[in-house]
């Protein structure tokens, strides 16, 4: 899927445990977006990054989750203390360039469970 | 938030058919994308727009960018059975200060061979 690979696919997780979601994105690209998906709905944004910065968070839920973009290695989003409501598809778009207009290119998505 | 009002939520329809869907927004946006998402899959980019009145084609599809910069459309021509799958526009709010993109709420399409 146009090269953003994320892994786990699937992640099952109890309620209080953590999850750790990776993104690696296409060759190339620098920035990174997360998004949440539920059920028989819509993409909502949760963050936007660059290499080692965090563009714009305004999607994302203050406590418990955070996401990094390190120089070396894949992104990933954290989610601490996991609750039954954080069970979702979550995405991860990846684009080349800063300039506005630039399509995004998603993954396959991580499937998060919680029990 | 902002949000984008897509329709139809859902359509049946026969083969060989041809398919409108539209989404709209209450402000201006710059950029409309058009992603077709299979089940348990992610989105696949089939169209972006990127000027207001802009007409682009992908084979059988087909995608405006609204005058008005509040709306897009996209056209499916001749439905195939592969058709089927989840539409969901996106758009870039003209007053975004990132690269964020708002997505609709899909509409589901189902063919009928």
């Amino acid at each position: 899927n146009a090269g953003v690979m994320q892994n786990p696919r699937h992640l099952v997780r109890r309620r209080g445990q953590e999850a750790r979601l990776r993104c690696s994105p296409v060759k190339g690209h620098s920035h990174v977006y997360w998004y949440r998906q539920l059920p028989e709905e819509g993409l909502k944004f949760m963050v936007y990054l660059q290499k080692e910065n965090i563009i714009d968070e305004s999607g994302m839920p203050k406590e418990r989750f955070s996401a990094e973009f390190p120089k070396e290695g894949p992104s990933i989003l954290r989610i601490q203390q996991v609750v039954r409501g954080d069970s979702a598809a979550y995405f991860c778009a990846s684009s080349p360039v800063s300039q506005r207009n630039q399509p995004q290119h998603f993954g396959d998505g991580t499937r998060l469970s919680i029990l | 938030g902002q949000q984008l009002n897509q329709s139809p939520q859902s359509m049946f329809i026969q083969e060989g058919e041809d398919v409108s869907m539209n989404c709209t927004s209450s402000s201006i946006f710059n950029t409309w994308l058009w992603y077709k998402q299979d089940p348990g899959e992610g989105p696949v980019l089939l169209i972006a727009l990127y000027k207001a009145g802009e007409l682009t084609s992908n084979g059988r599809l087909t995608a405006q960018f609204g005058i008005t910069r509040k709306d897009s459309f996209l056209n499916i021509s001749a439905s195939i059975p592969s058709d089927v799958g989840i539409y969901f526009c996106a758009g870039q709010p003209a007053t975004s200060g990132t690269y964020k993109y708002i997505f609709g709420t899909g509409t589901r399409l189902k063919v009928l061979a």
